[in-house]
């Protein structure tokens, strides 16, 4: 199957400043990738899709100027929370989307982001 | 009404019997559904996928789809405690995947 890598697995930050966060396809070129945000004890939620060569599209509720995505190339996209908060700190993981429709989706190992 | 919901437990089995998780969805027109597996810090790994109605077994698992019922559950024969997880159900809308909250499962040796 499709290989993503994602990194860094964890970061710690203090309020204020950004972090990024890459997701790189290994095996495969990526026209997209999903990007999914994870609270305690709470599902994953879609939070963006980026685009390689055009503007991501954000969710409904997802500020993007907080959280811009960057699909740089066919096997790179970008997250970065700017201006982190303690309430920004989740789990954030990347995928991309199935080959076919009906296909699985398989995902970066994700990124832990505690805000202090 | 979310547009997947699942009982967020936790479920509490013992070792060697059969657990069971339960899915229902909103959208009539899904025709993708999926469950994962989440261990605690971990991403989601794929368990099963199901498109038709019916039973659709993998080892010791098996899925089952009632889109008349939009309903979709998994079945774990002989639980064991490395099942211990958190379950989460997934439909598949216009190529992206949404997520119920989640069952904690907990078996118990």
């Amino acid at each position: 199957g499709a290989v993503v890598s994602q990194h860094p697995s964890r970061v710690i930050c203090k309020s204020g400043t950004s972090v990024k966060i890459e997701c790189r396809s290994l095996d495969f070129q990526a026209t997209t990738m999903f990007w999914y945000r994870q609270f305690p004890k709470q599902s994953l939620m879609l939070m963006a899709t980026s685009n390689e060569g055009s503007k991501a599209t954000y969710e409904q509720g997802v500020e993007k100027d907080k959280f811009l995505i960057n699909h740089a190339s066919l096997t790179l996209s970008t997250l970065t929370v700017t201006s982190a908060h303690p309430e920004d700190s989740s789990f954030y993981i990347c995928s991309p989307p199935g080959v076919e429709l009906n296909t699985e989706a398989f995902f970066g190992q994700g990124t832990r982001l505690t805000v202090v | 009404q979310k547009e997947v919901e699942q009982n967020s437990g936790p479920l509490s089995v013992p070792e060697g019997a059969i657990a069971s998780l339960n899915c229902t969805y909103s959208d009539r027109g899904s025709q993708s559904f999926f469950w994962y597996r989440q261990y605690s810090g971990k991403s989601p790994e794929l368990i099963m996928s199901i498109y038709s109605n019916g039973d659709k077994e993998d080892g010791r698992f098996t899925a089952q789809l009632n889109k008349a019922s939009q309903y979709v559950s998994l079945l774990i024969r002989d639980s064991q405690p490395s099942d211990s997880a958190t379950y989460l159900c997934a439909v598949n809308r216009s190529g992206k995947l949404i997520f119920g909250q989640g069952t904690e499962l907990s078996v118990k040796p």
